[in-house]
């Protein structure tokens, strides 16, 4: 069965640093899918940031990006410039591929934005 | 477009009783899925249902159930309700070509006392 680790509970970050949150999964998939969510304290799930297994070039997307790294099962999202509005839970999710939907979460990792 | 929404927002039930819950994908959206979001359990997945069907189904009890419109609106049903049901759902759509993608809607907080 797939699985997703959050190793962080909790991070903090200075106002225009970098942090970086990891994950793991487990998988004995070659092909699929995997996403970081974001979760402020409104609770609105908003998506952060995709990543296709079959892609070797790691997913950007403004001032979000990931190291994937497939053969060490490990997808970390690196976060630059941080800003107060990123605080928030930031949760790894892998993708069950076929026909399904579904998606296996992390635990997350709550991070704070210190001014 | 308009996002995916989830009604109601909140909601307070009895233990035994059952209860309700909406969401309406975003246009163009025919998978909806669901998810329960607990601080003990995290985020677990409940079902998925394309085309007024039920692709997949969590590791829930069978008091946990939904069905799908042809509208692609969708809704689950909770029966008798248990304390250890107050939780965050979540429901989330996706467009059936392309990423995976999952749009999640606001979710409902239902608290069971």
């Amino acid at each position: 069965a797939q699985t997703v680790t959050q190793s962080q509970p909790e991070m903090s970050v200075q106002e225009a640093e970098t942090v970086t949150l990891s994950c793991t999964y487990d998988t004995s998939e070659s092909d699929y899918y995997l996403f970081w969510y974001k979760q402020p304290p409104s609770r609105q799930m908003i998506l952060v940031i995709r990543q296709e297994a079959y892609k070797q070039q790691n997913a950007t997307e403004n001032r979000f990006s990931v190291n994937f790294q497939k053969a060490a099962k490990s997808f970390s999202l690196k976060i630059s410039d941080s800003q107060l509005g990123d605080a928030a839970m930031y949760f790894c999710a892998y993708h069950v591929g076929g026909a399904t939907n579904k998606l296996i979460f992390g635990t997350g990792t709550l991070l704070a934005v210190q001014p | 477009k308009a996002g995916v929404t989830q009604t109601p927002r909140y909601l307070i039930k009895t233990r035994g009783q059952q209860v309700t819950l909406s969401c309406s994908p975003i246009s163009g959206h025919r998978s909806v899925s669901w998810y329960q979001q607990t601080p003990g359990q995290g985020l677990q997945f409940l079902f998925e249902y394309f085309s007024e069907t039920q692709r997949n189904k969590g590791n829930f009890p069978g008091r946990f159930s939904g069905r799908q419109f042809s509208n692609s609106r969708s809704e689950m049903n909770v029966s008798t309700l248990e304390l250890g049901d107050s939780a965050l759902y979540l429901c989330a759509s996706r467009t059936t070509s392309g990423t995976y993608e999952q749009y999640f809607g606001p979710g409902t907080r239902l608290t069971v006392t």
